[in-house]
């Protein structure tokens, strides 16, 4: 069985300063590794993904992550913070054997603050 | 590109009646759709996985006579909570995979039922 660990349930930060969204995770199948943001009262976007190749992966809004498959981990990253950024946030766990299925972290709020 | 809608936005139904969500990937194929329930400041908890044409797999404590999935085309899949309940009350999220994609999916807005 697979399972999505975020560490983080709330991560308050102040605007332009840099955060860092953990996410770990445990499967005994190959992974592939998704972040998405779920804006106020709005849907789920996807924000980057990780499927094979270099394992520093940049995605929209000036986020990127790192998959570590050692460590198991693929945390969210980004330099500079806005307010704009403040939002939930789900690191996601999809696999293929036994069909394709993904499975979601609990969810970070990130908080930016003025 | 890469929508997703989803009808209604929400619903209140009484007791015991039956209600039909909708979800349509407007500007793709998705030969994928999923169908979540997220509760209130909670993960979204995946209900069932639907491939067009095929029958819905349903996940571990999900009852399917309950939650009746169709996935009629490439384009769209249905969700009926039949006999509904108020502890079926919560927000339904559905998603679609594109065809030959890189595995993300696209999410519906959600679908708000509330059961009185």
């Amino acid at each position: 069985a697979q399972s999505v660990t975020q560490l983080d349930s709330q991560v308050p930060v102040f605007e332009e300063a840099p955060v860092e969204l953990r996410c770990n995770y445990s499967s005994s199948v190959s992974v592939y590794l998704f972040w998405y943001v779920q804006y106020p009262n709005q849907g789920l976007q996807l924000l980057l993904k990780y499927l094979s190749g270099s394992t520093l992966v940049k995605g929209i809004n000036g986020f990127e992550a790192e998959f570590n498959k050692s460590q198991t981990s693929f945390h969210l990253r980004k330099p500079s913070v806005h307010i704009s950024d403040t939002a939930e946030y789900f690191c996601a766990v999809t696999t293929l054997g036994g069909g394709f299925k993904t499975i979601f972290g609990a969810g970070t709020r990130l908080f930016v603050k003025a | 590109g890469a929508v997703v809608s989803q009808h209604p936005s929400w619903v209140i139904c009484k007791s015991g009646t039956s209600v039909k969500i909708e979800c349509r990937s407007l500007d793709f194929q998705a030969t994928t759709m999923f169908w979540y329930r997220q509760f209130p400041k909670q993960s979204l908890m995946l209900m069932a996985t639907s491939n067009e044409g095929s029958k819905a797999t349903y996940e571990q404590g999900v009852e399917k006579d309950k939650f009746l999935i169709n996935h009629a085309s490439l384009t769209l899949s249905t969700l009926t909570v039949t006999s509904a309940h108020p502890e079926d009350s919560s927000f339904y999220i559905c998603s679609a995979s594109p065809a030959g994609g890189g595995y993300e999916q696209y999410f519906g807005p959600g679908t708000r039922l509330t059961v009185t």
